[in-house]
């Protein structure tokens, strides 16, 4: 079954760094794009980023462009979440998600339970 | 960029009754749009895309209409696990909506 396993959150301080992770099984990882969405706490969701299925195409949030880098390995199965620069209202829950039609984008079938990250000093 | 608003904010609503949301977008989005629910602590869970086509295995109480940039979510008979947080989303360039949360009446 499909399985996306987030990591890699913790606490941080204002202006420093962290990469999450995200670890998916059960699929045909490399014919899928794949996105990272945040959710502030009591707040709703918000898109953040998405790659296509080979890395040709990458997208951005513009509440994070410049400041963070998605990319993915398909040999591992993995997509990561570069976080630069990290500011107060970074603070979120980060959940990736898989689109859920092959070699195109499309909604999102598939969620990870989410990794927490909070940006304070 | 794409702006999807959804209303209400808050639905009051008891167990069998007949419910119906909306969301707007911006503009024209065909039907590249998704209704997900979420509960607290969980992820969301997609139940509707394309506007009207319904995900494998969500129980066809639930039915999404519209296209261009108004579209609808019903739940036909609320059922106590409906109670929930639902969001909108065009996928287009992926924005939410901030949600319609269905609370107990």
């Amino acid at each position: 079954q499909v399985q996306l396993v987030e990591s890699g959150g913790g606490v941080v301080q204002p202006g420093r760094s962290l990469r999450l992770s995200c670890a998916a099984s059960g699929f045909t990882f490399s014919s899928y794009a794949m996105h990272w969405v945040r959710q502030a706490p009591g707040k709703g969701l918000e898109w953040v980023a998405v790659i296509s299925y080979a890395e040709s195409n990458k997208f951005y949030a513009d509440s994070v462009k410049g400041r963070f880098t998605i990319s993915r390995d398909n040999s591992k199965n993995t997509v990561y979440l570069q976080m630069n620069s990290l500011r107060a209202d970074d603070t979120a829950v980060y959940y990736c998600a898989r689109d859920r039609t092959a070699l195109t984008y499309s909604a999102f079938d598939y969620w990870g339970q989410g990794t927490l990250v909070t940006v304070s000093s | 960029d794409i702006q999807m608003t959804q209303s209400p904010s808050t639905l009051s609503a008891s167990v069998g009754d007949r419910v119906t949301m909306t969301c707007r977008a911006s503009q024209n989005i065909n039907s590249w749009l998704a209704w997900y629910q979420q509960k607290p602590g969980k992820a969301p869970k997609l139940l509707i895309y394309q506007a009207s086509t319904l995900e494998s295995g969500v129980p066809s109480r639930f039915s999404g209409s519209g296209s261009g940039t108004e579209f609808t979510l019903t739940i036909s008979s609320l059922q106590p696990d409906d109670f929930a947080t639902y969001y909108c989303q065009q996928y287009n360039s992926w924005t939410f909506g901030q949600g319609t949360k269905v609370e107990i009446k």
